[in-house]
């Protein structure tokens, strides 16, 4: 089955700065790629997508990029607030049929203010 | 969250009782999922249900069981067989024309 790595576990920035996280998986079939946040006690939000068919997509200070040779993909936070502290996690979903997610352990960041 | 709620928010159970976590959803949403969440580990998938009726065992279905007689609810039931069912669980939902999962605000279990 798919299996996805996710890095830094965790990761500080100062406020105004970028954060970067980085995911690889490893089904080559995989051909959809979510990027949640979950804060503290709630359930994980939606905050960007990609396609394989797709290499970079933005909304605002998000951007994710996606590598399908390498098989990895990675989430670009710019100008980072105190309010984008959280956990963030990647997905991947295989071209199955059944679109089951595969998730990423999570990174949890902290904006410095 | 909107339009998925999960009840109870918190619940605790003694070890060898079962409990049922509710899922409920207005979004009209043919598909529904159970994830499990434990501390510095990504989310599990419990079981899936695509359809009224039928469900499929996710990665980690032991000691769990659940039902879907309805579209809008997927119940879920932690038996005494599950070891260790201290964790917090969440509920998805996706549309028939979507990729996307939407979660609902999620239930902490503790086992006493």
């Amino acid at each position: 089955g798919e299996n996805v790595e996710q890095h830094p576990s965790t990761l500080s920035v100062q406020e105004g700065d970028s954060a970067v996280i980085k995911c690889t998986y490893s089904d080559s079939a995989s051909n959809y790629f979510p990027w949640y946040k979950q804060e503290l006690g709630k359930g994980p939000q939606l905050i960007i997508d990609i396609r394989s068919n797709v290499g970079e997509k933005k909304d605002q200070r998000i951007a994710v990029t996606l590598n399908k040779t390498a098989k990895h993909f990675s989430l670009h936070i710019t100008e980072t607030q105190p309010e984008d502290s959280a956990v963030y996690f990647c997905a991947a979903e295989p071209q199955t049929g059944a679109n089951n997610l595969f998730f990423g352990t999570g990174t949890r960041l902290t904006v410095i203010p | 969250d909107g339009g998925i709620t999960q009840s109870p928010k918190y619940l605790f159970r003694k070890e060898g009782q079962n409990v049922t976590l509710s899922c409920e959803q207005n979004l009209n949403h043919d598909a529904m999922y159970w994830y499990r969440q434990d501390p510095g580990q990504g989310l599990r998938l419990i079981y899936y249900s695509q359809i009224v009726n039928d469900f499929q065992k996710g990665d980690i279905a032991e000691g769990y069981s659940v039902s879907r007689e309805k579209k809008e609810s997927f119940p879920l039931t932690v038996t005494s067989a599950q070891k260790n069912p201290t964790a917090f669980y969440l509920c998805a939902t996706q549309g028939l024309s979507t990729d996307t999962q939407y979660f609902g605000p999620g239930t902490r279990l503790t086992v006493l």
